[in-house]
């Protein structure tokens, strides 16, 4: 079966700009979470969805957002882009949700880098 | 607040030997779930094995096992028979009751042939 498929694989932005990332979860899970990966910070949780709902929330700001539609795929936009949102973005999905989970499938991120 | 803990930045390791990659963790749930993640230089995070809080039997898939003590909140991983193509960053990685994952910082394992 597909995998978590995240596009697009590489972004260039200018900063102030806005961007939208795109994760198409296994077919069957309803869960998607994001993560920011830096050299600096490592793995850092954004947030998480099932069912179109946004059930849990990292410690970001809100320039950072995103939303699940009912196929359960999922976008994350940046808005107002900083040279700090350089980063590979990586998405996440899985069959249950919060304690209900034994296996998290990655996608292979997209790399934005902000100029 | 949940915490992962790797202290090995690096690791080498000789083609067919094993090898342990360390990593503990703190956090005051009693139900929890801990993983293992191989990330190539390409980026994608794969999964290696998964332990649950209250599972009693280490877990082992393949080559690697999760050597999973609770008291001293460790899950140290396993890797047995080290092939040139495990070279790559290993997060060591905790799922709390809100599904968040909270990783650790990561171990670059090297095999060298």
């Amino acid at each position: 079966k597909a995998g978590v498929t995240q596009t697009p694989r590489y972004l260039i932005k200018t900063r102030g700009q806005q961007v939208t990332l795109s994760c198409s979860p296994i077919s069957g899970h309803r869960s998607v979470s994001w993560y920011q990966q830096t050299p600096g910070q490592g793995l850092q949780f954004l947030f998480e969805y099932f069912s179109e709902t946004q059930r849990n929330k990292g410690n970001f700001p809100g320039r950072f957002s995103g939303r699940q539609f009912s196929n359960s795929r999922s976008e994350m936009n940046v808005s107002t882009l900083e040279l700090g949102d350089s980063a590979l973005y990586l998405c996440a999905s899985s069959l249950g949700e919060g304690l209900y989970v034994y296996g998290y499938t990655f996608g292979s991120g997209t790399r934005l880098t902000v100029v | 607040a949940q915490k992962i803990t790797q202290t090995q930045p690096g690791m080498f390791v000789q083609e067919k030997e094993a090898v342990t990659l360390d990593c503990t963790y703190d956090t005051s749930d009693q139900s929890y779930g801990l993983f293992w993640y191989k990330q190539p230089s390409s980026g994608e995070m794969i999964f290696l094995i998964y332990q649950g809080s209250y599972d009693e039997q280490n877990a082992t898939e393949g080559r690697y096992s999760l050597n999973f003590q609770k008291a001293r909140k460790s899950a140290n991983l396993v890797i047995s028979a080290s092939q040139l193509g495990d070279s790559a960053m290993y997060f060591c990685a905790m799922r709390g009751p809100g599904g968040k994952l909270t990783f650790g910082q990561g171990t670059i394992l090297t095999v060298h042939p």
